[in-house]
């Protein structure tokens, strides 16, 4: 039981680059969320998931894309990398309601030059 | 979704028992107060969750008054190992929507 993945671990991109992150996770969870953090400061809420399917907007969406095709997968996309994108990106995944604990994934550091 | 709200920072020493609180004055009716943990380079961790009065678990206790609209999370006996950023969150069970603050950032001093 691998609980929450993310791939890759760490990445440089050159500005107006794309990529996309990966975060699996093998719990069967319905809810899963992606974050970002910047040095110093708390958890940003980028795009979530309720369910296989579905896709919602969070704080701070701009310049990201998701898709959630498969249950236990949530893809997050950078169409055109900026500078402003550099930081740490952690997926997260829960049940549902009414249970709020949610898995953390150990993070993807980016950095955007 | 409101925001919560805590304090920047507390200082602690080790074996006090310390008390973070967090307000969300405007909590809708169905939502639950969460807590997290989490220390440098790892992601949050999960502390506790709780929609009223007290619920207490093997590392902390969380208390949430009848009105709602702020929760008090308590650590007892906080070692050094216990300095870490910590969060209050409350969860939307209308949209799945979970929203970090600031965060309250716990300094355990020898």
């Amino acid at each position: 039981n691998a609980g929450v993945t993310q791939t890759p671990k760490f990445r440089v991109l050159k500005t107006g680059q794309s990529m996309t992150l990966l975060c699996a996770q093998d719990m069967n969870h319905e809810y899963m969320y992606w974050y970002r953090q910047d040095p110093g400061m708390g958890l940003r809420l980028i795009h979530y998931s309720v369910g296989e399917g579905t896709t919602a907007k969070g704080e701070v969406p701009d310049g990201y894309n998701v898709s959630r095709l498969k249950k236990q997968n949530f893809l997050l996309g950078l169409e055109s990398a900026a500078p402003s994108q550099t930081s740490v990106y952690f997926c997260a995944s829960r049940w549902g309601d009414p249970y709020y604990e949610q898995y953390f994934g150990p993070g993807t550091r980016l950095t955007v030059t | 979704l409101a925001k919560t709200t805590q304090p920047i920072s507390m200082d602690s020493y080790e074996g006090q028992e310390v008390n973070i609180t967090c307000s969300h004055n405007n909590i809708a009716t169905n939502d639950y107060i969460t807590w997290y943990q989490q220390f440098p380079s790892q992601g949050p961790r999960f502390i506790i969750q709780g929609y009223k009065t007290k619920v207490t678990n093997e590392v902390a206790s969380l208390f949430i008054p009848a009105d709602r609209k702020s929760s008090t999370l308590s650590l007892p006996r906080v070692s050094l190992s216990d300095t870490a950023v910590y969060y209050c969150l409350e969860g939307s069970s209308n949209t799945g929507k979970l929203i970090f603050g600031q965060g309250t950032t716990l300094q355990v001093k020898p």
